[in-house]
């Protein structure tokens, strides 16, 4: 049963501190979302790979977010320092990419994050 | 600046009726659109989606409807079930998918 893997599942954490969220996508997949869920923005695109290399991050605020691919089956988003606002559940999503392909993605469950 | 819009944050519908999602998007190079259910606790699920090049998509219960002139899409679910009470988001798709903001649905018995 292919599915996509996040960990933490839930972390609760200090003003300050530095949060690091892992994703595994399912195999053979070469594109990978992150996501950050929010009631007022909905699901918002953080950042996004193809096989590996980031295409775009502009959803990200650059100054405190990074999100990297050490390899295909590990992707991790790094929050340094977190600030209260953080406060969102987090979604990683793998998929085939392919322009006009109807380009169907899988989340995984979500990483549940308070900063407090 | 919001590319895909879902105006409606909820909606209430009776068990058996119909139960229609509205979705509006000011980008017409989009390829492709999908609708993914969200339950609580759980990442969305993808739904149906439907290529810019139609106008009407049917699975089951489930037809989405596509109007460019209108840059407008909509889910129907036909009948409505309770199991179908979920969060909706529509997407678009260029390259990458872009999300609405989400509707809130719930059937009631």
């Amino acid at each position: 049963d292919a599915r996509v893997t996040q960990t933490p599942r839930h972390k609760v954490t200090e003003m300050g501190q530095e949060v690091t969220m892992r994703c595994q996508p399912i195999l053979g997949h070469n594109t990978v979302f992150w996501y950050r869920q929010t009631m007022m923005q909905g699901l918002e695109l953080l950042a996004y790979f193809r096989n590996r290399a980031p295409l775009d991050d502009s959803g990200m605020p650059k100054d405190r977010f990074s999100a990297e691919m050490p390899d295909a089956t590990l992707a991790t988003l790094k929050i340094q320092p977190s600030e209260p606002r953080d406060s969102a559940v987090y979604f990683c999503a793998s998929g085939l990419g392919h322009r006009g392909g109807g380009n169907t993605i899988y989340f995984g469950e979500g990483s549940w994050l308070t900063v407090v | 600046d919001q590319q895909v819009k879902q105006n409606s944050p909820s909606l209430s519908v009776q068990e058996g009726r119909i139960s229609i999602l509205n979705c509006d998007y000011t980008n017409s190079m989009f390829d492709y659109f999908l609708w993914y259910k969200k339950y609580p606790a759980e990442g969305p699920t993808f739904l149906i989606s439907i290529s810019s090049i139609k106008d009407k998509n049917e699975d089951g219960r489930f037809t989405v409807f596509l109007n460019k002139s209108a840059k407008h899409l909509s889910l129907h679910i036909v009948p409505s079930q309770p199991g179908d009470s979920a969060v909706y988001f529509c997407a678009a798709e260029t390259d990458k998918l872009i999300f609405g903001t989400g509707t809130r649905l719930q059937v009631f018995p």
